[in-house]
């Protein structure tokens, strides 16, 4: 049981780029999230999702997609990355109200 | 929006001596609070939570305090050890489901 996985761990990607952040977890828990934590802040939610096939706009979702295809697996997207996106991101997935998080991804926009 | 906020945002201890860290919450309505560790480089880790119908809840070594009245949330634990050097933040969950983070307190134990 490998709980929530994420890769890739790091990435630095150039203003423009475009790139996927893939969370996965083996618990079998309908709702997931990504949260990205930033210096002085606490986590803010990006997107989230409640089950397979659904995703929902959270607290900071401008730049960012989401595809919740597996149930196992939450997608975050940056179609065209910004410096104003280098952060680290986490993924958390639910069980009743607890959240497990993954050990988060590290990127950096040039 | 939520405003969840930490009193404190460093704190040193004496190894062996107790730690209490607090925070405040504004949503009157908000149903579950959660505490979290967060080491270096790693995602945050689960220690204890709370219902909004509790008001003290016991784990070990650690013991989380709600007050409602003042909208107030503590994590107390007894005889910190340098494996507790960390960041400590909460959480609340509103009815909606929604999670709201504080920034976080980071804690120092001094051997």
């Amino acid at each position: 049981n490998a709980g929530v996985t994420q890769t890739p761990k790091f990435r630095v990607l150039k203003t423009g780029q475009s790139m996927t952040l893939l969370c996965a977890q083996d618990m079998n828990h309908e709702y997931m999230y990504w949260y990205r934590q930033d210096p002085g802040m606490g986590l803010r939610l990006i997107h989230y999702s409640v089950g397979e096939g659904t995703t929902a706009k959270g607290e900071v979702p401008d730049g960012y997609n989401v595809s919740r295809l597996k149930k196992q697996n939450f997608l975050l997207g940056l179609e065209s990355a910004a410096p104003s996106q280098t952060s680290v991101y986490f993924c958390a997935s639910q069980t009743r109200e607890e959240q497990y998080f993954g050990p988060g991804t590290r990127l950096t926009v040039t | 929006g939520e405003s969840v906020g930490l009193h404190l945002p460093t704190l040193s201890v004496q190894e062996g001596d107790n730690s209490i860290i607090n925070c405040a919450y504004s949503n009157s309505a908000s149903d579950y609070f959660i505490w979290y560790k967060q080491e270096s480089g790693k995602g945050p880790q689960f220690i204890i939570d709370i219902r909004s119908n509790m008001d003290k809840r016991q784990g070990q070594r650690v013991t989380v305090l709600l007050n409602k009245t003042v909208k107030h949330l503590s994590l107390q634990i007894a005889a910190t050890q340098p494996g507790d050097s960390a960041v400590y933040f909460c959480a609340e969950k509103t009815p909606g489901n929604q999670f709201y983070f504080g920034t976080g307190t980071s804690l120092t134990v001094i051997p």
